[in-house]
Formats: structure tokens, C-alpha cells, sequence
């Protein structure tokens, strides 16, 4: 089964950039997708397609994906982007994989 | 909009079973693969299973073959997880998540259900 990596945890103070890496073996060939989870609440989409951003999703957020490592990375970050993070991936049709999270905090 | 409301979860000894549902309205269910995603309390989210669009395959994770099966009634708009013997370590919240469709990019899930929570407990 095909593995991916995300740090645990990262901060990052108000305004400054955040960046989330996932790695996966050759994770650039594949095609990343990334989710935002807050407490108690369900997953949403923020990234799909490596880059694509889901409508109502503000320009902050993007991503991009080469070699062994796919990043998230949200600009300008305000205290509302506290939350975790998940990269995923469809290996095959019968493998859906997601990373072990990253937790954003801002400080 | 569209909206996929969990139902089913509760607490169960081990080596019990139990059913989930998840209510599908705001899009054409039928045309859409639909899977379950679990998420113990404090881990990160685990996929658990997929049904293709018109039921004609499933797939499961491996934690999970021979004891989950997941089906669709597309006729109302529902799916469903029949969960046996259960394992302390299916404790979770279960999340219905639908897949986008074959033209809106690689497969992912582009909207979630506000779970529902299985708690496997003697």
C-alpha cells in the first residue's frame, strides 16, 4: 500500500507563510488532493489536482507537487486557518490513501 | 446543495454488528461513487470503503475485508455500512464522502457527511 508523510504538527505566526509537506515515492506522478479538518467538524476540500482550488476557497491556499513531495502552502495565514490538514491520494481504485495529518498552529 | 446526513451509530459490544446509513440529497446520486471514511478519536481519517456509482464494485481497506459491507439503494438515495464483528479498534466516527464525478479531475472527495460515531465497548 502505497504511504504518505506529513510532518505532525507546524506553526506559523499570523501573516507569515505555512507550508505542509506531504511525501510519498515519487508522490509527482501521482495527483494530490488536500482536505482541512477543524475540531469536530468534517473534512473540506481546499486543494484538488495538485493546484486547483475548490470554489469558495480563498487564493491563499494552493498547492503544488514534484519528486517525492507535495506542499501545501497558505499565505497571509490567519487564526481561522488553525486546523488539521490532510493530504490524500487514489493509488488504484482500491486504494485511497491519506497522510497522518499535520496540525497548523498559529501562534 | 447537497447534504449527506450519517445515521446508525451507537455503542456495540465486540463481535457485534451494526448498520450505518448516509441520506443523500442535493445531487444525482445514482452517477456518483460514494465511500466511507472513519476517523478514531484523536488519529487522523482512514478510508474504509468505495462503491462504484451504479454498485457494480466495491472495494475495502484491509482492516476492514470479509467483516464491512458497503451497498447503495440508488432508488433512495442512501448508503449504507454493515459493520460485523466489531473490534475495539473500529471505534470511530464514520464519514459518508462522495466522490466527484470522472470529468472533475482526479478521484477525491468533494463533499462529507457530519459523521457518525461507533463506539465498540464490552
Amino acid at each position: 500500500s502505497y504511504v504518505l508523510t506529513q510532518p505532525p504538527s507546524v506553526s506559523v505566526a499570523p501573516g507569515q507563510t505555512a507550508r505542509i509537506t506531504c511525501g510519498g515515492n515519487n508522490i509527482g506522478g501521482k495527483t494530490v488532493h488536500w482536505y482541512q479538518q477543524k475540531p469536530g467538524q468534517a473534512p473540506v476540500l481546499v486543494v484538488y489536482d495538485d493546484s486547483d482550488r475548490p470554489s469558495g476557497i480563498p487564493e491563499r491556499f494552493s498547492g503544488s507537487n514534484s519528486g517525492n513531495t507535495a506542499t501545501l502552502t497558505i499565505s497571509r495565514v490567519e487564526a481561522g486557518d488553525e486546523a488539521d490538514y490532510y493530504c490524500q491520494v487514489c493509488y488504484s481504485a482500491s486504494d485511497w490513501v491519506f497522510g497522518g495529518g499535520t496540525k497548523l498552529t498559529v501562534l | 446543495q447537497v447534504q449527506l446526513v450519517e445515521s446508525g451509530g451507537g455503542v456495540v459490544q465486540p463481535g457485534r454488528s451494526l448498520r450505518l446509513s448516509c441520506a443523500a440529497s442535493g445531487f444525482t446520486f445514482r452517477n456518483y461513487g460514494m465511500h466511507w471514511v472513519r476517523q478514531a478519536p484523536g488519529k487522523g481519517l482512514e478510508w474504509v470503503a468505495v462503491i462504484w456509482y451504479d454498485g457494480s464494485n466495491k472495494y475495502y481497506a484491509d482492516s476492514v475485508k470479509g467483516r464491512f459491507t458497503i451497498s447503495r439503494d440508488n432508488s433512495k438515495n442512501t448508503l449504507y455500512l454493515q459493520m460485523n464483528s466489531l473490534r475495539a479498534e473500529d471505534t470511530a466516527v464514520y464519514y459518508c464522502a462522495k466522490e466527484v464525478g470522472a470529468l472533475e479531475g482526479a478521484p477525491h472527495f468533494d463533499y462529507w457527511g457530519q459523521g457518525t460515531l461507533v463506539t465498540v465497548s464490552s
